[in-house]
């Protein structure tokens, strides 16, 4: 499978646990994205790497909000302290720069969030 | 900080009909990209077109084309044949073209597809 995975599909948590979730990218993609999509919204960004340096954060990244790629390979996003609000689907998307100008992101199929 | 709208919730078309979803955005540079995406129901994401700002010619892949209004930033799509496998939330999205702004998309609202049989 050459596309984009996330692990889990589902979390189901209660308010106050921490959850992690994984993004394995295109394998060779040095750039790798996260979104935040709420039920009938458009895709929020959060974060993106180049390699393993995290370049940009956006403010919906609270505190509680850390993500992480070693080694410039998978990444993960972890929420500590979980709130409902954070109930969302948490979208990743890698691309290759260097031969893409158009900077085409590939997404993977996301990890459903809910916080009871 | 720029911003993409799309007015129309839903739509709805009668299978091999035309429709066209409408997208305006707002921004002070010059050079950028445009995007439509489309999302199935429980499935991931996936780009129908692009659009270079500076290409006055508009794309077409297939049964999709654009119609890209510069001057009006305005960027609509076109789905023409429409098929039952086109029903999805179609999302227009946008990127600038400036370096440091990493190509992170700005997306819209969306604008959820159903086609009649």
């Amino acid at each position: 499978d050459t596309g984009v995975s996330q692990n889990p599909r589902h979390k189901i948590t209660k308010r106050g646990q921490n959850v992690t979730f994984r993004c394995d990218p295109i394998s060779e993609h040095n750039r790798l994205y996260w979104y935040r999509q709420t039920l009938g919204q458009g895709p929020e960004f959060l974060t993106y790497f180049q390699n393993e340096a995290q370049l940009e954060k956006s403010r919906l990244l609270s505190d509680r909000f850390s993500a992480e790629r070693p080694k410039g390979s998978f990444s993960t996003l972890e929420i500590q302290r979980t709130e409902q609000g954070d109930s969302a689907m948490y979208l990743c998307a890698s691309s290759l720069r260097e031969t893409n100008p158009y900077n085409e992101q590939f997404f993977g199929p996301g990890t459903r969030l809910t916080v009871l | 900080a720029q911003t993409v709208t799309q007015s129309q919730p839903e739509m709805s078309v009668q299978e091999a009909e035309t429709v066209t979803l409408s997208c305006t955005y707002d921004t002070s540079e010059s050079d950028y990209y445009l995007f439509w995406y489309k999302q199935p129901p429980s499935r991931q994401m996936i780009l129908v077109i692009r659009q270079e700002a500076y290409k006055q010619q508009n794309a077409t892949e297939n049964r999709f084309s654009v119609n890209f209004q510069k001057a009006a930033k305005s960027f609509s799509l076109k789905i023409s044949d429409s098929q039952l496998g086109d029903a999805a939330m179609y999302f227009c999205a946008y990127r600038s073209s400036v370096y440091n702004q990493g190509g992170k998309l700005i997306f819209g609202q969306g604008t959820e597809l159903s086609v009649k049989p």
